[in-house]
């Protein structure tokens, strides 16, 4: 089975730039989440996708990200423009369950992000 | 807050020597969970305890939850290189199951 993917692995842009990531889920898992993960740091949850709903996006910056799960499979995130403090690794995970759901999160590779 | 939050910061041990990892947090939880993350990598799902329980066991690892103290703890035995990772423990809260991950332990196995 294949685990959850992501794309690109690394990225380097200069600030002010558009940039946006890829990833596709585990089949089946109907729960995606998107986080970031500064250097040194634990993961920070940036918005959590059931099926096609954003049901929590608290910690998202909407100024200048936003995110998308058009059919409720894969799902794309986008910051325009970039500033450097946005420089990190940004990690998808998906899982079994939904809101009332205990799972484990599965997660994929990352995609580092560095804004020069 | 609901982060949990580990210690020590970083540990350092022989190869066959036992890790002791901590976690603490501050409010009601519906499970903890710990995971790796081995350098450039996503992190890896480790172990699941859920609120009532006590003691869970998985191959080398052995977790413990005492509510009462709002505390975790993640014993690696016989630890091996491979092990050196990062570990983080997470938090499950709430209705909707939200999942907070702490800033992370680094393990250094030395050969």
């Amino acid at each position: 089975e294949a685990g959850v993917v992501q794309s690109p692995r690394y990225k380097i842009i200069e600030k002010k730039q558009p940039v946006a990531f890829w990833c596709n889920p585990i089949s089946g898992h109907n729960t995606l989440y998107w986080y970031r993960q500064n250097l040194g740091q634990g993961p920070e949850l940036l918005i959590r996708y059931e099926n096609e709903e954003a049901v929590d996006d608290s910690q998202l910056p909407k100024d200048r990200f936003s995110a998308e799960r058009l059919k409720g499979v894969d799902s794309t995130l986008k910051i325009q423009p970039a500033e450097l403090g946005d420089s990190a690794v940004y990690l998808c995970a998906s899982s079994a369950l939904g809101l009332a759901g205990f799972g484990e999160l599965f997660f994929g590779e990352g995609s580092r992000l560095t804004v020069l | 807050s609901q982060q949990g939050e580990e210690d020590p910061q970083a540990l350092s041990i022989q190869e066959g020597e036992n890790a002791t990892m901590n976690c603490s947090y501050k409010t009601s939880i519906n499970n903890l969970q710990w995971y790796r993350q081995n350098s450039g990598r996503g992190l890896v799902h480790l172990i699941l305890i859920r609120s009532n329980e006590r003691e869970k066991h998985s191959g080398r690892l052995r977790v413990t939850l005492d509510t009462s103290k709002k505390s975790s703890s993640l014993l690696i035995t016989a630890s091996r290189a491979a092990d050196t990772a990062s570990y983080f423990c997470a938090i499950n809260t709430g209705a909707n199951s939200k999942l907070t991950f702490g800033k992370g332990i680094t393990l250094s196995v030395r050969p």
